[in-house]
This record gives C-alpha cells, structure tokens and sequence, in this order.
C-alpha cells in the first residue's frame, strides 16, 4: 500500500493558485517527499522533492510541514495544461532506492 | 537532450505469442525501472535495476515476465507467452542513483487478444 493519502480530485479556476495536500503520517526521517505529476496518456512527469524545507522551482513549491507528516504542493498560477493526475510519493532518496510506490493520486481539473 | 526512448509505442498480439519491450535510458543514468500500469491497478513497479543488475523483482507478475539490462543503454521486457491480463501501458524509466529523480518513457501501450 502506499504510504501517502491524497484527495481524489479537485478542481482549480484557471490563473489561481493549485493547492494540493498530501498525508505522510508514517514517514521516515531519511524519507524524502516526491511529486510526480501523469498528464493524460504521458508517462509520469517529476515536479519537485523535498526533505524537511519547503522547496520551489520553475513548475511548483512544495510547503511541508514542521512534523512533516503532511505537505502540499502549491501550482502559483494554475493553466488547462496542468490538468493531471498528481502523486505524492514517500522514498528515500538515492542510493537504496527501495520501492517506488504510486498511490492513486489527486486528479486536478483546471477550469477556463 | 534525447529522453527515455521507448519501442515499439503500440503493440497488438494474440494470447500466446511473446512480447518484447525495449527501452533506451538517458544517456548517464544508472538505474532503470520497469512499471506498468492499468486501470484497476494503477501504476505499479514491475523491477528495477542499478547499475545493470536487478535488484528488486518482486513486482514481476509470473514467471512470463523477464526483464534483462545487457548494458547501460538497454533493457528488454518480454512476456512469453503473452495473455489478455498483460494488457497495459508499460512505462520505462531511468535515473542517476544518487538523486532519485526518475524520468519517463512515453510508453508501450500492449494489447493481447
């Protein structure tokens, strides 16, 4: 079973921001969290990863919390082109790499 | 840059024949996975590999599926024989072992009549 718990859907207006929460109760202190993202009929695309610091990038930030057992990836300005199914993923990073394990994932609907 | 290289991109057998997926990884990676996904099941990590040598298998359905990394720059998937459960898209992927960050093929959508 994966280790995280994401909302099934949700939807987001076009040019808002995308807030997308993510429950990882049961991470490991050597665990990273990743966000993968699978456009329709695409394979899964990386977005972002984090350890314990909220990080961003060019795609996304990704906000976790100070007990990390949640976080929530944040798409600043959301457009039709970031209609997806979002994962959120718990692993160790490098080396070991064990498991990679894809829940179900939150599908994000942006609306015109 | 040229990404993870997938063939064929649609495949259509009948029950019984063999099935043989491939995969070129980027150029530098050294670990490559082999997942598949489906509807009921969603994605699902068949095996993968560090630096040529599987390492985790556990995700192989049967004992039809095999999966060889004869170098850095190939794998093979094959199914022999082939049956209409295997009928998925079967994803690629390829990474440094060091980061983590695992990088897409488009896939092989595979259809077994």
């Amino acid at each position: 079973d994966a280790k995280t718990t994401q909302p099934p859907s949700m939807d987001c207006a076009e040019g808002r921001a995308a807030n997308l929460p993510c429950n990882h109760s049961t991470i490991s202190g050597n665990e990273y969290v990743y966000w993968y993202r699978q456009i329709h009929s695409q394979g899964p695309q990386y977005i972002i990863h984090g350890l314990k610091n909220n990080e961003t990038n060019e795609m996304a930030s990704l906000i976790i919390t100070e007990d990390r057992k949640s976080s929530t990836l944040i798409l600043p300005h959301a457009t039709l082109r970031d209609t997806a199914v979002y994962y959120c993923i718990v692993r160790v990073a490098g080396g070991s790499q064990g498991n990679l394990i894809f829940g179900k994932g939150t599908k994000l609907s942006v609306k015109p | 840059d040229a990404g993870v290289i997938q063939s064929p991109r649609h495949e259509v057998t009948e029950m019984g024949q063999e099935v043989t997926l491939r995969c070129k990884p980027i150029s530098g990676h050294n670990s490559l996975f082999w997942y598949r996904q489906t509807m009921m099941r969603g994605l699902e990590l068949l095996i993968y590999f560090n630096n040529n040598v599987p390492i985790d298998d556990s995700g192989m359905p049967e004992d039809r599926f095999s999966a060889k990394m004869p170098n850095a720059s190939f794998s093979t998937l094959k199914i022999q024989p082939s049956e209409p459960r295997d009928s998925a898209v079967y994803f690629c992927a390829s990474s440094l072992l060091e980061t983590g960050e695992l990088f897409f093929g488009e896939g092989s959508r595979l259809t077994v009549l």
